[in-house]
């Protein structure tokens, strides 16, 4: 298995700012996706992002909004630009591991409100 | 392409009482399919998954899964509620081969009654 960790927990933003969200994994994992959970609904993908390309984007996600990076095989961040009250979520990121393997492992998630 | 349905978002029973929540999914082709749990305030726990083999899969916490492919479900169950098992209840799905998109359901909250 994996251990992720997420970096902030919760944070309350402004309008208009920008937040970026970290996500460590304790062990070199192949993929790692971002997803959004609005208030009372369920997981939403918002892309997958691979070591050494560019992250690809689900319909209704661009890149403008949620640019990504990953420089390494443990490592990414999502960032929220130019935040609106809708974009008040819990995102999470999840991995899946190095070697083979169907399972997504989830970290405990980023709570943000956008005031 | 692949979907999935819950059935029931809130879901009650009894302390020893037969927990059964349901998953019905659609997929052009050999599924994975997944249930995962979430607690208040954290992130996703992995339950159980089946891939291939055996249809019947036991997970942790005493939980268990049937895969039934003529029926298009995998609903969760597990003999004897217990007061911790009180949370939401995500049942996914994803192509088989590899790392696909997991397309989740839209969870089902059991509510556990002393």
């Amino acid at each position: 298995s994996a251990v992720i960790s997420q970096k902030p927990s919760r944070d309350i933003c402004q309008r208009g700012t920008s937040l970026t969200i970290q996500c460590q994994v304790d062990s070199q994992v192949t993929m790692m996706f971002w997803y959004r959970q609005q208030p009372g609904q369920s997981l939403t993908l918002i892309a997958t992002a691979n070591q050494g390309s560019e992250a690809t984007y689900e319909s209704g996600f661009v890149i403008d909004k949620f640019p990504i990076s990953r420089p390494n095989l443990t490592f990414s961040t999502l960032t929220v630009s130019n935040m609106s009250p809708e974009d008040s979520s819990i995102y999470l990121c999840s991995a899946g591991l190095a070697g083979g393997g169907e399972t997504q492992y989830f970290g405990p998630g980023t709570r943000l409100l956008v005031l | 392409a692949q979907s999935v349905t819950q059935l029931g978002s809130h879901v009650s029973v009894s302390e020893g009482a037969l927990v059964l929540l349901r998953c019905n999914y659609s997929s052009s082709v050999p599924p994975y399919l997944f249930w995962y749990v979430q607690y208040p305030n954290q992130g996703l726990q992995l339950l159980l998954k089946y891939t291939t083999g055996a249809t019947l899969v036991k997970g942790i916490n005493g939980f268990e899964a049937e895969f039934k492919k003529s029926e298009t479900s995998f609903h969760l169950t597990k003999p004897s509620a217990h007061m911790s098992d009180a949370a939401e209840y995500f049942c996914a799905v994803s192509l088989s081969g590899g790392y696909q998109k997991v397309t989740f359901g839209t969870g089902t909250k059991l509510q556990v009654i002393p």
